[in-house]
């Protein structure tokens, strides 16, 4: 089973910082990468979709992939309160498109 | 509009029991799955359907059966439930396959979750 490893959390930061958010991937060939907002009790919401190595931006969202390393990431610039969720890294594996996930990591981010 | 929509929102029923959770999509996506979520938030992939067809099917007991009567539609049967089986079930859709070098895939849309809880 491939196998997708994020930070454990919980990770805090103050409210104004930058959130940096880590997710590694085993299987090579994977193209398609997302990451995905939890809040306590409601479901998983889309933030990010990347595809090519490289940085693609959204607001305050920066997602970063890099297929040599096999690793992506999720930065989140003046952070918020509001931004304190589980966030989910998943890869869209090949066959049939699922996803896999990794465990999330909880960010706490402190007013 | 709601775009996956899950009923009921909630289930809680006894050991032995059988029951549905219903999903529809009104994305115009042609692919459905159905994930689930277990108390340490762990979200695991359970079964997808393109088009009607069943694509994955993960090692899922086979207690539990999906039907999918048309593409915006896809239910979870479970019988003879049992404790292991408590945990937050997510309907998601997307799109599939696209872009010429076809293993790239569209994102998933999440549905709000049936927190199935067995007594």
């Amino acid at each position: 089973q491939k196998e997708v490893e994020q930070n454990s959390g919980p990770l805090s930061v103050p409210e104004g910082a930058i959130a940096s958010l880590n997710c590694t991937y085993s299987d090579r060939v994977s193209q398609s990468f997302f990451w995905y907002r939890q809040y306590s009790g409601k479901s998983p919401e889309l933030i990010m979709s990347i595809y090519s190595n490289g940085d693609k931006e959204d607001g305050r969202f920066t997602a970063q992939l890099n297929k040599a390393s096999q690793y992506v990431s999720l930065l989140i610039r003046d952070s918020q309160p509001s931004d304190s969720a589980t966030y989910l890294c998943a890869e869209g594996y090949n066959q049939g498109g699922k996803l896999i996930f990794g465990q999330g990591t909880e960010l706490s981010v402190k007013p | 509009d709601t775009a996956v929509s899950q009923t009921p929102k909630y289930l809680v029923t006894q050991m032995g029991n059988d029951k549905s959770i219903k999903c529809e999509q009104n994305l115009g996506h042609d692919t459905m799955y159905w994930y689930k979520q277990d108390s340490k938030k762990f979200l695991k992939i359970m079964f997808s359907y393109n088009n009607k067809e069943l694509i994955i099917n993960e090692t899922v007991p086979n207690r539990f059966s999906p039907k999918s009567p048309d593409k915006a539609h896809l239910n979870l049967h479970i019988n003879s439930l049992e404790l292991g089986d408590s945990a937050v079930y997510f309907c998601a859709s997307s799109q599939g396959k696209w872009g010429g070098q076809g293993r790239r895939w569209q994102p998933q849309h999440f549905g709000d979750g049936t927190r199935l809880s067995i007594l």
